[in-house]
This record gives structure tokens, C-alpha cells and sequence, in this order.
């Protein structure tokens, strides 16, 4: 089956610009989490969504970093005014209680250069 | 100080060689451990998760985890070109989902 699926794979964008990421996750899976990983610095979090509940934004660098995710599936990461320090691969997982719980699965990353 | 320390490599073996990659954690609450391997320019994937101390064997691989040490490691047996990646682990405690991930080690297995 289709696995976790995102959107643009690269971007390449100016400093100050404004971004979107796309996350699609498994289809069933009600977990989605959002990383983010630069040389040197192993993947970091981000942001949770778990269902219905309000979703665990501990992880975001700065308030110009937002996330949504529409009826439970689709999610979209936003970085304001971008910077160079935010060039890096952004990669979205998703799990499922149902599929083994603590299982994440990861999407291929979207990679964002500022330049 | 990071909570999960892992030596980045890079590492470099023969084809046949046994590999052991290790990391090194100081938050006590940490019970669930994983492995995952990256290709290049892929995401992770999940290779071994155990809960708590104790070994996992799976085909070539084995992880154990020490917790008594906050020390993981992951043998690779037989290793196989196949096998070059970057190997990243990572843990949780029992509440919450958020993992947290080492650096990751460089791994290449040559032919």
C-alpha cells in the first residue's frame, strides 16, 4: 500500500519567503508527526497530532513555524519568513495504534534551502 | 549536553565484517528504543525496537540495550554492501509519542 507521501520533495526559496510543506500520511493512521533534520544535528522534533486532540507543538524552533492538520489527514507545515537556518530535510511520519503503536513511519522528507 | 548521543562516523568495513553501532542516553525515563536505517535522500525506516534491557535478534541483526549502562547498541552480522546507510537510533519514554533520535552513524560496507 501507499506509505507516507510529501510535497515537494526540494525547495528552494529566498530569505524572508514563505514556505509550505505537504504531509500526507497512511491512510487510517491517526498519529502525525513532523521532524526536522540537519547535518550534524540528528532529527529533531517538531509537532504532534493525535486525532482530535490538540497537538504537541513543544518542538517548533520559533513562532514564525506552524502546522494544521486538515480532517485528521493531510498536514501542512508553514515556516514564515523563512531563514537560513531552516534549510534542512523536513520528514513527516504517521503511526497507527492498530499498525503496532509506537511503529513511525516516515515519508521520504522535503529538503528547503534558503538561500 | 545531548540526550542521546551517537557517534556520526563515518564507518567504513569490509563486506563480511560484524558492525556494532552504539549510542549513549542520560534520560532515565527513556524505556522504548529503535533502530532505524536511511538510505540517502530517503526517509528512515524502522530496523529493531525493544522495550526496556534485554536482547533482539532479527535475521543479522541484534540490538541490546543496557539500561543500567544508558547504553544501546545494534550488531550487524555477516554485513552486506546492501547495508550501507546511516543508522539512526532512537527512544521515547512510556508517556508521549515524540522520539528522541541520535545523530545517527554512517555506515559503508565495501564489496
Amino acid at each position: 500500500g501507499a506509505g507516507v507521501s510529501q510535497s515537494p520533495s526540494n525547495k528552494v526559496t529566498e530569505k524572508g519567503k514563505d514556505v509550505e510543506l505537504r504531509c500526507d500520511p497512511i491512510s487510517g493512521h491517526t498519529a502525525l508527526y513532523w521532524y526536522r533534520q540537519s547535518l550534524g544535528q540528528g532529527l529533531e522534533f517538531l509537532i504532534y497530532f493525535q486525532g482530535n486532540s490538540a497537538p504537541d507543538k513543544s518542538g517548533l524552533p520559533s513562532d514564525r513555524f506552524s502546522a494544521e492538520r486538515t480532517g485528521g489527514s493531510v498536514s501542512t507545515l508553514t515556516i514564515q519568513r523563512t531563514q537560513q537556518e531552516d534549510s534542512a530535510v523536513y520528514l513527516c511520519a504517521s503511526s497507527s495504534r492498530l499498525a503496532g503503536g509506537e511503529t513511525q513511519y516516515f515519508g521520504p522528507g522535503t529538503r528547503l534551502l534558503v538561500l | 549536553q545531548k540526550e542521546v548521543e551517537q557517534d556520526p562516523g563515518p564507518l567504513s568495513v569490509p563486506e563480511g565484517a560484524i558492525v556494532s553501532l552504539n549510542c549513549t542516553y542520560s534520560n532515565s525515563a527513556f524505556q522504548y528504543f529503535m533502530w532505524y536505517r536511511q538510505y540517502s535522500r530517503k526517509g528512515p525506516e524502522l530496523l529493531m525496537y525493544t522495550y526496556s534491557s534485554g536482547n533482539k535478534e532479527d535475521g543479522r541483526f541484534t540490538a541490546q540495550v543496557d539500561k543500567s549502562s544508558k547504553y544501546i547498541s545494534l550488531f550487524i552480522r555477516d554485513s552486506q554492501p546492501s547495508d550501507s546507510a546511516t543508522y539512526l537510533c532512537a527512544m521515547k519514554g512510556t508517556s508521549g509519542s515524540r522520539l528522541t533520535f541520535g545523530e545517527g552513524t554512517q555506515l559503508t560496507v565495501n564489496p
